[in-house]
């Protein structure tokens, strides 16, 4: 059974950092393309960064770019977000996704973790 | 970016109701449309891909269609666990944006 377990979110001030993990079970983790889509409070969902199976190739909204970091440790099956310079407009719950095909995320995620939540306020 | 834009913003149905849902790419992205349903305090979860194929374990009730930058999502006849918030979201091009959502309420 596939699993996605999201942690590391909490309360955080302005300009902070954190860094939030998605530890994956239940398939080969390093065949997939893993994707971070957040949901701000009474807002809609938005993607934020995802990454290949290999972790080298990486891509970001531009709402967080330059702040944010996507990696993965395929011998741990975990996902991480690094976040820096963290903004109010960054509240959110983040969820982790798993591509549906291997190598590629055109057929949308088939999998996501219960998300956890970051909240970002002095 | 490519814009995703939803219509309507929220419907009211009853159960046993036709729905169907549009969504709207900014610019043509074949058949690289995605839709899920999101309940609140649940994982989003994957209903149509490719526009038009029903992911595994999806009752059948759920339909997509069309190509291009117009797409339709069409529940034939609703269920009272179908009352949620659904989402397209074009996979053609990163950044992979959804659309707006739209609210489904019971009537």
């Amino acid at each position: 059974e596939v699993q996605l377990v999201e942690s590391g979110g909490g309360l955080v001030q302005p300009g902070g950092s954190l860094r939030l993990s998605c530890a994956a079970s239940g398939f080969i983790f390093s065949s997939f393309a893993m994707s971070w889509v957040r949901q701000a409070p009474g807002k809609g969902l938005e993607w934020v960064s995802g990454l290949s199976g290999s972790g080298g190739s990486t891509y970001y909204a531009d709402s967080v770019k330059g702040r944010f970091t996507i990696s993965r440790d395929n011998s741990k099956n975990t996902l991480y977000l690094q976040m820096n310079s963290l903004r109010a407009e960054d509240t959110a719950l983040y969820y982790c996704a798993k591509a549906q095909d291997i190598g590629s995320s055109r057929r949308g995620f088939d999998y996501w973790g219960q998300g956890t939540l970051v909240t970002v306020s002095s | 970016d490519i814009q995703m834009t939803q219509s309507p913003s929220s419907l009211s149905a009853s159960v046993g109701d036709r729905v169907t849902i549009t969504c709207r790419a900014s610019q043509t992205i074949s058949s690289s449309l995605n839709w899920y349903q999101h309940k609140p305090g649940k994982a989003p979860n994957l209903l149509i891909y490719a526009a038009s194929s029903l992911q595994s374990g999806v009752p059948s009730r759920f339909s997509g269609s069309g190509s291009g930058a117009d797409f339709t999502l069409t529940i034939s006849s609703l269920q009272p666990e179908d009352f949620a918030t659904y989402y397209c979201q074009q996979s053609y091009n990163i950044p992979y944006t959804f659309g707006q959502g739209t609210k489904l309420e019971i009537k």
